[in-house]
């Protein structure tokens, strides 16, 4: 089961423009995580927030949670050509141990 | 240096073989996850560890098995019963659900 769907499936935009990728879930969760992943490599954890947060900071990246609409989105500021790369969000949820993660957003960042 | 190491990073396998992927982690880490991830997909939940000798399926554990013996080790069997076993898998472990997920780097299992 895909707990997390992100949107859109696949982002082209130009260096310097921001991005933006949303993720939607279905049950109540603890937290909700983003990774990155570079094409034929592991992923790398981006940020963690709770569900009693609304809105976290990391250097360019910006999450944000809704948790009445079940909703998350990862904003990428000032985009780079090292950003290409896709993302996904990854739900903790309540009832069991299992972190499970949506299909993710391709972003490519047109030079 | 700590960290998540896979291997092989290739795996080539004759259908109706039986595959071991291996898993190792020197970060200390209780819970440890694989995942199967196909080309242009997401990861889907294969087995899961929150303990020495004890582990869960996840959504697609068919055709699949684990062993979770030392802290440090959880290898993945891609049985011969596993229909569609050419994938990227990729381990993962996690001091705790309110922490991040960190991951190795892959085995690409090619089977033919």
């Amino acid at each position: 089961s895909q707990q997390g769907e992100e949107d859109p499936q696949a982002l082209s935009i130009q260096e310097g423009e921001n991005a933006t990728m949303n993720c939607s879930y279905k049950t109540s969760i603890n937290n909700l995580q983003w990774y990155r992943q570079n094409s034929g490599r592991g992923l790398v954890h981006l940020i963690l927030i709770r569900s009693n947060e609304r809105e976290k900071h990391s250097g360019r990246l910006r999450v944000t949670l809704d948790t009445s609409k079940k909703s998350s989105s990862l904003l990428i500021t000032a985009s780079r050509a090292a950003d290409t790369a896709s993302y996904f969000c990854a739900t903790v949820t309540n009832r069991d141990d299992k972190i499970i993660f949506g299909k993710g957003t391709r972003l490519h960042i047109l030079p | 240096d700590g960290g998540i190491t896979q291997s092989p990073k290739y795996l080539f396998r004759k259908e109706g073989q039986n595959v071991t992927l291996s898993c190792e982690q020197n970060l200390n880490h209780d819970a440890m996850y694989w995942y199967r991830q196909d080309p242009g997909q997401g990861l889907r939940l294969i087995y899961y560890s929150q303990i020495v000798n004890d582990f869960q399926k996840g959504d697609i554990a068919e055709g699949y098995s684990v062993s979770r013996e030392k802290k440090e080790s959880f290898p993945l069997t891609v049985t011969s019963a596993q229909k569609n076993p050419t994938a990227f898998y990729l381990c993962a472990s996690t001091s705790g659900l309110s922490s991040p997920l960190h991951f190795g780097n892959g085995t690409r299992l090619t089977v033919t």
